[in-house]
């Protein structure tokens, strides 16, 4: 168990809500992860934190945005949910100092937006 | 560029029988890493396996293989004498020393074991 929370688990919401997610953990990780994954393309990185305040973007970053005020809490913002961003979420830690070790995932947040 | 191709998009196969997953990657780094991930009906991702480009030596988990042959980019797991349990979706990763620490994921097998 690699102690990583997501919360909430379900959302539902309405087009142009702003929506937040956070990701807790608990083994002081250096490097977070946020992943969307939907039906055909698998998982998709979106955000990724290799420390307090060091974030940076990911392969579908756009409509989102992060932060990583505390070590253990990386939040994933959507300013204005759209229906495109319907999505299961997944946060992930990266074993190691470096990013390169095995990748942990949270139980997911199944996000609909109607 | 980084990528991972799993071309099965779903494979079913009857209980006991062996079967092989493919994964094809594209990386221009000289040092990188593999991954493996099962992901069962219940959604959960689980890390199976990692192997870094500089061990091409196979790996043998139980009922699980892996083949690591970099001269065809592939990085193939084989589950032997498969069982229902088995069933799920699984995905090949990839990481690279030149992109950022990012992870690319292929876009995942579905395997289904038939009893």
């Amino acid at each position: 168990d690699a102690g990583i929370t997501q919360s909430p688990r379900h959302k539902v919401t309405e087009t142009g809500t702003p929506v937040t997610l956070r990701c807790h953990q608990t083994e002081n990780h250096r490097y977070m992860y946020w992943y969307r994954q939907d039906p055909g393309h698998g998982l998709r990185l979106i955000h990724y934190s290799y420390g307090v305040k060091d974030t940076d973007k990911g392969e579908v970053s756009d409509g989102y945005s992060v932060s990583r005020s505390k070590t253990e809490d990386f939040l994933l913002t959507l300013e204005s949910a759209t229906s495109s961003q319907t999505s299961v979420y997944f946060c992930a830690i990266s074993e190691g100092a470096t990013g390169m070790g095995p990748q942990h995932f949270g139980d997911g947040t199944r996000l609909s937006i109607l | 560029a980084q990528k991972v191709t799993q071309a099965q998009t779903e494979i079913s196969v009857v209980e006991k029988e062996d079967v092989t997953l493919d994964c094809v990657y594209e990386t221009r780094d000289t040092t990188y890493y593999l991954f493996w991930y099962k992901q069962p009906p219940s959604g959960e991702l689980v890390f199976l396996i990692r192997r870094n480009s500089f061990d091409e030596q196979n790996e043998i988990s139980g009922r699980y293989s892996w083949n690591f042959q970099k001269s065809t980019s592939s990085f193939n797991f084989t589950i032997t004498a498969s069982q229902v349990v088995d069933s799920a979706v699984y995905f090949c990763a990839l990481s690279g020393s030149n992109t950022g620490n990012q992870f690319y994921f292929g876009t995942g097998t579905s395997l289904t074991v038939i009893p």
